[in-house]
């Protein structure tokens, strides 16, 4: 049963705390991104990653990192410089050759204590 | 002038309804444009992919592209209530390095 999964379901983070994002894809696909969404904004990207070991910021990168060791794994961290990380967070990706049919996965829901 | 527009809503019909949802664009690089449905707090689902102009139907649903007019629609006949969801679209230039570009997504309610 292929698909996206993503952990936790809800993240509670503590002032100056980093947390964690996990992004786990089964597709063997070569691409993945993280997508942040808040109520009337949309889905902005944040960071990206065409192929293993190599990934690119999106249009709001600052306060988070990722890595991409492994192709089916895209974790995300929130660092203590990110100050308004209160959001839904979304993982997707996609076949190289079809960048642009992206799957998502349900979603982790951070808020801050 | 952003890149994407789309109506928020909300859009409320009656059950049996004709949908339009629309978006207009200001880059005419794009290419691939795609229709996502997402109910709350779950992620969105790819509903229709359409490539350069013209029309894409899939059972209740059809997606039209007028590049010429830099304007995109989706149609759902016979709306039901479990349509009831938000309603995003995308578009690509795909060009390497470049991702997906969303509206802001229109809130639908269908009501039986």
């Amino acid at each position: 049963d292929g698909g996206i999964t993503q952990s936790p379901k809800y993240l509670f983070r503590k002032e100056g705390q980093n947390v964690t994002l996990s992004c786990e894809q089964n597709l063997n696909h070569d691409a993945m991104y993280w997508y942040r969404q808040d109520p009337g904004q949309g889905l902005r990207l944040i960071y990206y990653s065409q192929i293993v070991n190599d990934f690119q910021k999106g249009d709001i990168a600052e306060g988070y990192s990722v890595s991409r060791e492994k192709k089916e794994s895209f974790p995300l961290t929130v660092t203590s410089a990110q100050k308004n990380p209160t959001a839904f967070y979304l993982c997707a990706s996609s076949a190289d050759r079809d960048q642009e049919t992206q799957y998502f996965g349900p979603g982790t829901r951070l808020l801050v204590l | 002038q952003k890149e994407v527009e789309q109506d928020p809503g909300p859009l409320s019909v009656p059950e049996g309804a004709i949908v339009s949802l629309n978006c207009t664009y200001s880059n005419s690089a794009f290419q691939y444009f795609m229709w996502y449905r997402q109910y709350s707090r779950k992620g969105p689902e790819l509903l229709m992919y359409t490539y350069s102009s013209g029309n894409k139907e899939d059972g209740r649903f059809t997606a039209q592209v007028d590049k010429s007019s830099k304007y995109i629609s989706l149609f759902i006949r016979d709306s039901q209530p479990s349509d009831s969801a938000t309603y995003l679209c995308a578009m690509s230039a795909y060009q390497a390095g470049t991702a997906l570009i969303f509206g802001k997504g229109t809130t639908l309610s269908v009501s039986s």
